[in-house]
């Protein structure tokens, strides 16, 4: 089955911009989502299809995927964007989500 | 507005049955693949089923398979979750998900959750 592998956690300075990896094999052939989830509440799409944002998503969050990493970028991070993170894929009719990344805003 | 709410989880020993609910309103119900997805305590995501619009076709992850069944009642614009033979490792919050019309592939709207812990 397709894995996705993503860092626990990453660190960003307030104002600074956060770069968030997803790896999987030959993943630039898939399309990758990705998701925020603050403690207690449900995901929220951030970034459909690579690199599309969703309306009502701030223009700072942007996505990139290409060979075997797709990133999520967060520019001028702020306290809310302190979240956990998830890229998602499509693989033979089933979904498969990254373990999650931890982005803490110093 | 789109909603989508959960029901029917609660505390059940192993080897037990629970089933779930996901009452949707606010979009056309039947014109979308819909979705479980999971989040066992302190862990990441994890989907678990979905069926297509009109239930003729349906997945699951392999760790549930022949024990949960994902169905349907477009008519009263409802997803269910049928789980049997409930084990720990089946504790966890789960997500009622709407999958994306124009695209597919994605969750664009997500329920609360329902918790559901197997203990005994």
């Amino acid at each position: 089955s397709y894995e996705l592998t993503q860092p626990l956690s990453v660190s960003v300075a307030l104002g600074q911009t956060a770069r968030i990896t997803c790896g999987g094999n030959n993943i630039g052939n898939k399309n990758v989502h990705w998701y925020q989830q603050k403690p207690g509440q449900a995901p929220v799409l951030v970034i459909y299809r690579d690199s599309n944002r969703p309306s009502g998503i701030p223009e700072r969050f942007s996505g990139s995927n290409s060979g075997n990493t797709a990133t999520l970028t967060i520019t001028r991070a702020q306290a809310g964007d302190e979240a956990d993170y998830y890229c998602q894929v499509w693989d033979s009719s089933t979904w498969v989500f990254g373990g999650g990344t931890k982005l803490t805003v110093l | 507005e789109v909603q989508l709410v959960e029901s029917g989880g609660g505390l059940v020993q192993p080897g037990g049955s629970l089933r779930l609910s996901c009452a949707a309103s606010g979009f056309a119900f039947s014109d979308h693949w819909m979705h479980w997805v999971r989040q066992a305590p302190g862990k990441g995501l994890e989907w678990v089923a979905n069926i297509k619009q009109d239930g003729s076709e349906k997945y699951y992850v392999d760790s549930v398979k022949g024990r949960f069944t994902i169905s349907r009642d477009n008519a009263k614009d409802s997803l269910f979750l049928q789980m049997n033979s409930l084990r720990g490792e089946d504790t966890a919050v789960y997500f009622c998900a709407r999958e994306n019309i124009d695209y597919g592939e994605f969750v664009d709207s997500w329920g609360q959750g329902t918790q559901v812990t197997v203990s005994s």
